[in-house]
Order: C-alpha cells, then sequence, then structure tokens
C-alpha cells in the first residue's frame, strides 16, 4: 500500500538554528497537507500544496512539494521555543478513497 | 464555536469490557475518521466514514467497530478490548466536497489503558 516515510523522527535544535523535515512516499500524490501537534495536544492544521513543485511560506515556515509530487519538506527558520512539537506530513490519495496518508512525524525539541 | 469533541479524555479499562469513544462535529463535515498514535507509528487510521452510513476500514481496523447514523457523530467502539489497543485516538472531520483532501479538524484525543 501508500506509505510516507518522514525523517528525521527526532531532531535537537538550539534556539535560533534552521529546522527541516522530509516526507518521502512510495507513490504520486494527489496534494500535501503539513500538521503541527504541540506537546499534549491535537494535530492542527497548518498548509496545503496541491501543485507540483509549489512553495508556499508561512512567517518562519517554508513548505514544498516536490515536482514528481512524491515528496515535501517543512523548513523553519530560526527556531523558537514556540516550534517545539511534532510536525506530520499528510499525503492525498490518488486512486480516489479520499485517504490521508500521514507520515511517522517529526519530533522537534528547541533548546533555549 | 467550530469543533470536533470527543469523549473521554482519559479511559481505564480491564480486558474483555465493552467500551465505546464518542465524537461529534459541528461543522457539518460529511468525512469523519478515527486514528490511533502511537510512539514511533504516527497516526494511523482505524476508520473512515465518507457521508452517514458509508463507512471504510482504515490501515488498523481490527478489534474497532464504527456507526454513522447521524452526519455529526461517528463513536468509536471497542467490543473486547485488549492491552495492544492501549493508545491515543483522535477523531477528526473535514469536509469532502473538493476534488483534493480538505484539511482535517481533530479532537482534543482520547487516551486509553486497557489492562
Amino acid at each position: 500500500g501508500q506509505q510516507v516515510m518522514q525523517i528525521p523522527q527526532y531532531q535537537h535544535v538550539q534556539e535560533g538554528e534552521d529546522f527541516t523535515t522530509y516526507c518521502n512516499s512510495s507513490t504520486t500524490l494527489s496534494n500535501i497537507q503539513w500538521y503541527k501537534q504541540r506537546p499534549g495536544g491535537h494535530p492542527v492544521f497548518l498548509i496545503q500544496l496541491v501543485k507540483s513543485g509549489e512553495v508556499k511560506k508561512q512567517k518562519r515556515l517554508t513548505f514544498q512539494f516536490g515536482e514528481a509530487k512524491k515528496n515535501s519538506s517543512l523548513h523553519i527558520t530560526a527556531t523558537q521555543t514556540t516550534d517545539v512539537g511534532t510536525y506530520f506530513c499528510a499525503g492525498g490519495d490518488t486512486s480516489g478513497t479520499y485517504k490521508y496518508i500521514f507520515g511517522t512525524g517529526t519530533r522537534l525539541k528547541v533548546l533555549a | 464555536e467550530a469543533q470536533v469533541t470527543q469523549n473521554p479524555r482519559y479511559l481505564i479499562t480491564v480486558t474483555g469490557k465493552k467500551l465505546t469513544v464518542t465524537c461529534s462535529q459541528n461543522m457539518n463535515h460529511e468525512y469523519m475518521s478515527w486514528y490511533r498514535q502511537d510512539p514511533g507509528l504516527g497516526l494511523r487510521q482505524i476508520y473512515y466514514s465518507m457521508n452517514v452510513e458509508v463507512t471504510d476500514k482504515g490501515d488498523v481496523p481490527e478489534g474497532y467497530k464504527v456507526s454513522r447514523k447521524e452526519k455529526r457523530n461517528f463513536p468509536l467502539i471497542l467490543e473486547s478490548p485488549s492491552p495492544n489497543q492501549t493508545s491515543l485516538y483522535f477523531c477528526a472531520s473535514s469536509f469532502s466536497g473538493s476534488s483534493y483532501n480538505s484539511p482535517l479538524h481533530f479532537g482534543n484525543g482520547t487516551r486509553l489503558t486497557v489492562t
């Protein structure tokens, strides 16, 4: 079945350093979404990318969707302690089943 | 306020004792889904529903049942819970009228412990 691998599983950074998490799918995705889950909280939608090669920015966060629509990345510039949490990607299935395929998540810890 | 409400937040039970986790959304969403979250495994889909009376298995449906008799409610039923069902459970909903998957709205989660 379709799988979405996400790396790294964990990342510790010093406050002010940059951070990137990557998602790779075994098959082409219709779109990709990114979610953030704060410690003890629930996943919250951040952004959706639909077009091949699309790049979107939200303040210090930059999201990219690969040309082949099989991979995506989330880059945070100059991390802050408020960025702590687990970041998930979720790919849209192309077979028409309206399925969300979640990556395994990257847990980010920011050291002050 | 638009929200997905799950109850209870915490539940400790014993093996074999039937339980139901409720989920309700007030956004008139067609799509609803249940996930379990375990360390290192991310979010795995248990069951989902595209609309009333339409349900389908996700990736890990064994040991679970669902029903969708009304649009707003999507309860998760464990007929005979076992310790390997100890996990953090999330209900989620979304609008399903667009060509692409719409953003999911998640409930606050239910932490289930089966002893």
